[in-house]
C-alpha cells in the first residue's frame, strides 16, 4: 500500500508531556501538509511543507507547536507541553510536485488524547 | 468566520436513489474545489473535485455542480448505495501561492436499504 501512512494511529499523553506525530508521505510526493480536526468540526490546515522547508505556516499556534520534513525521513508534527484542547484527530496529506490544483491525498489520521 | 458552510449536518437517502449534499462558500478567490468521503477512524478520501473554469465534472456516480455567481457546488450521487453512508467534507483551495485546504463541517450521509 503506498498511501499516506501516519503513526501511532492514537496516542495518549498526560498534560505537560510531549507529542510527537509521524507522516510518510506517498511514494513519489515531496509535498506534505497537515491538518487538525476537532470533535463535529472540519479539518483546519496547520502547515505545510516541502523537503527542509516550511511553506506555510499560517495554521499553527504559534506556541508549543512545531513541523519538520527532513531530507531523510517522515515529516513529524511535534506538540509539546501538551493541554486538554491539543485532544483531536491530526491528519497529513500529501501531494506530488506542486502545481495549481493539485490533490491532497490524507493519511489514516493520529488520535490524540490529553489526560 | 466559516468560508466553507454544509449547512445539512445530516441526510438520509433511500438506496437507488440520488443524494445531493450542498456546500456554499464566501470567498471569491477559491478556484478549486474538492469533495472528500471520510469514515469514522479513517482519513478522509479524495472522490471527486472541479476547477473554477467548469461548472460539471462527472465521474461514474459521482458529479459536482459549481454554480460560481452563487457561491455554491453540490454533489450528486446516483445511484446511492449503502456504503456512500460516510461524512462528505466539501473542500476549497485558492491556489495563490499557498495550498491550504479550508473544510467545511461535514454531512453525515446514511443511506437506507
Amino acid at each position: 500500500n503506498a498511501g499516506v501512512m501516519q503513526n501511532p494511529r492514537h496516542l495518549v499523553r498526560r498534560r505537560g508531556q510531549e507529542a510527537r506525530l509521524r507522516c510518510s508521505p506517498m511514494k513519489g510526493h515531496s509535498h506534505v501538509y497537515w491538518y487538525r480536526q476537532l470533535p463535529e468540526e472540519g479539518l483546519k490546515f496547520m502547515v505545510y511543507l516541502q523537503k527542509e522547508n516550511i511553506i506555510d505556516e499560517s495554521g499553527m499556534p504559534k506556541e508549543r507547536f512545531s513541523a519538520e520534513f527532513p531530507k531523510e525521513g517522515p515529516s513529524i508534527l511535534r506538540i509539546q507541553q501538551v493541554v486538554r484542547g491539543d485532544s483531536a484527530a491530526y491528519f497529513c496529506a500529501s501531494s506530488p510536485d506542486r502545481a495549481l490544483q493539485e490533490t491532497q491525498y490524507f493519511g489514516p489520521g493520529t488520535r490524540l488524547l490529553v489526560l | 468566520d466559516q468560508q466553507v458552510k454544509q449547512n445539512s449536518p445530516s441526510l438520509s437517502v433511500q438506496e437507488g436513489r440520488i443524494s445531493i449534499l450542498n456546500c456554499d462558500y464566501t470567498n471569491s478567490m477559491f478556484d478549486y474545489f474538492l469533495w472528500y468521503k471520510k469514515y469514522p477512524a479513517e482519513g478522509p478520501t479524495f472522490l471527486i473535485s472541479i476547477s473554477s473554469i467548469k461548472d460539471k465534472n462527472e465521474d461514474g456516480r459521482f458529479t459536482v455542480f459549481l454554480n460560481k455567481s452563487a457561491k455554491h457546488l453540490s454533489l450528486h450521487i446516483v445511484p446511492s448505495q449503502p456504503g456512500d453512508s460516510a461524512v462528505y467534507f466539501c473542500a476549497a483551495e485558492t491556489g495563490a501561492g499557498s495550498y491550504q485546504l479550508t473544510f467545511g463541517k461535514g454531512t453525515k450521509l446514511s443511506v437506507i436499504p
